[in-house]
């Protein structure tokens, strides 16, 4: 079954350092694939998607995600955090025909000074 | 503000009461979705609506759970005789039926408690 997966649930990264959160999938076509993030008590917010053409994908708050076929992977970057960039993201992938969206279970991302 | 509104934001109720959510979408948007998330996981699909038409429900979506679009507009979903399980943040979103890379926005959720 088509899905994703975020196999860190929690990582812990110093203010000003960079940032990676992994995403994998499992499809067999290429997926349409996107990241989101929420703060505490808050909705989603979209940082990035990506349908097709260029693997590298430039979001808001200075984010950016790769596709890599090879490796299965949709991969969540920063290159400094900020301490308001404590929050839960979520990778996410859309199925085509209804456009509904399968979440992964999540990271939380802790900043500490 | 013209984003995805849900009320109330939070619901303590107690088990066996009903409870129903009200999601306004972003105007002129076909599509609205719900989705529930419970702590620690990522939110799952419960149902959506291309304009009042309820076109998929989850398995999630049990009996005691339905969903309304009078008109195209507002959607409600009530749960019946609640359970301690249905705690839960219940989010809604909506999007335009334009094309693929249309966006989803989020509402910010309605937090359930039930006790």
């Amino acid at each position: 079954a088509q899905s994703v997966t975020q196999p860190d649930i929690h990582i812990t990264v110093s203010e000003g350092a960079s940032l990676e959160l992994r995403c994998n999938y499992s499809y067999g076509a290429t997926p349409y694939l996107f990241w989101y993030v929420q703060s505490p008590g808050q909705g989603l917010q979209l940082l990035l998607k990506y349908f097709s053409g260029d693997t590298l994908v430039q979001g808001i708050k200075g984010f950016e995600a790769e596709f890599k076929r090879s490796q299965s992977s949709f991969n969540l970057r920063k290159p400094s955090v900020h301490w308001s960039d404590a929050a839960e993201y979520f990778c996410a992938w859309m199925r085509s025909n209804d456009y509904k969206l399968s979440f992964g279970a999540g990271t939380t991302v802790t900043v500490r000074a | 503000d013209t984003g995805v509104s849900q009320n109330p934001r939070h619901k303590i109720t107690k088990r066996g009461q009903n409870v129903t959510f009200r999601c306004d979408p972003i105007s002129e948007h076909n599509r609205l979705y719900w989705y529930r998330q419970t702590l620690g996981q990522g939110p799952e699909f419960l149902t959506y609506f291309q304009n009042e038409a309820q076109l998929e429900k989850s398995r999630l979506l049990s009996d005691r759970f339905s969903a309304e679009r009078p008109k195209g507009s507002f959607s409600t979903l009530e749960i019946q005789r609640t359970e301690q399980g249905d705690s839960a943040m219940y989010l809604c979103a909506s999007r335009a039926l334009a094309g693929t890379q249309e966006t989803q926005y989020f509402g910010p959720g309605t937090r359930l408690l039930v006790l």
